[in-house]
């Protein structure tokens, strides 16, 4: 069975200090990977997808940037972090030729930055 | 724009039904999906529609109008543990999911 793994769980950064997340995928290959950022009570906001290796697609212009290194790995970073990076970062596959692509999440990390 | 409605909050009463709706505008439809959320965990599936009807699966059903951009999502027989947020969510023309801002369903014993 596949599943999904992210960390740290929470994380508390200040203002201008670097951020690293990681999202490993396993039992699966060739995954669509994707990071989402959920303010709180809000709905979720695509950051990044990516259909391979080295394929990063960015959907909101910010200081945050993603790398896929590996098959079943993504990485979230910044360089400098801002009050408004805060919230819950999620990562999500999906099966790159499922019967309608639906995403299985990890278990989130819980950013502030202060 | 894409733009995804439902309701902020809803209270209902353990045992009862609730509905909770879901309006969209999108840009092509591939399917609409609904995620339930429980406070500081990650979202998980519930259900898909991508034609018109009802999806039953045991206790929670789900509508699809496509001609109306409209989904609903039905609760039956509540339990306190359905205390949730409910997203609703529709896969646009380029496969990529666009997601409402959640309903938060409390339920009252």
């Amino acid at each position: 069975s596949q599943t999904i793994h992210q960390w740290p769980a929470t994380l508390v950064q200040p203002v201008g200090s670097p951020l690293s997340l990681e999202c490993t995928v396993e039992g699966t290959s060739n995954p669509n990977l994707y990071w989402y950022r959920q303010a709180a009570g809000r709905g979720l906001q695509l950051l990044f997808y990516s259909v391979g290796i080295g394929q990063i697609s960015s959907e909101v212009p910010q200081n945050l940037s993603a790398s896929r290194p590996q098959d079943r790995q993504f990485i979230l970073s910044s360089k400098k972090l801002l009050l408004s990076d805060s919230g819950f970062y999620l990562c999500a596959w999906s099966p790159l030729a499922g019967d309608y692509n639906e995403q299985f999440f990890g278990p989130g990390t819980r950013l502030t930055v202060l | 724009g894409q733009n995804i409605d439902q309701p902020t909050e809803m209270t209902a009463t353990e045992g009862a039904i609730v509905q909770i709706n879901c309006t969209y505008q999108t840009s092509g439809f591939n399917g609409l999906f609904w995620y339930q959320q429980h406070a500081g965990e990650a979202p998980t599936f519930l259900s898909y529609n991508v034609l018109d009807g009802l999806e039953e699966k045991g206790r929670f059903s789900s509508f699809l109008s496509r001609s109306k951009g409209y989904s609903y999502l039905l609760l039956k027989e509540l339990q306190m543990k359905d205390s949730a947020s409910y997203l609703c969510a529709v896969m646009d023309s380029n496969y990529q999911l666009i997601w409402g801002a959640g309903t938060k369903l409390i339920i009252k014993p």
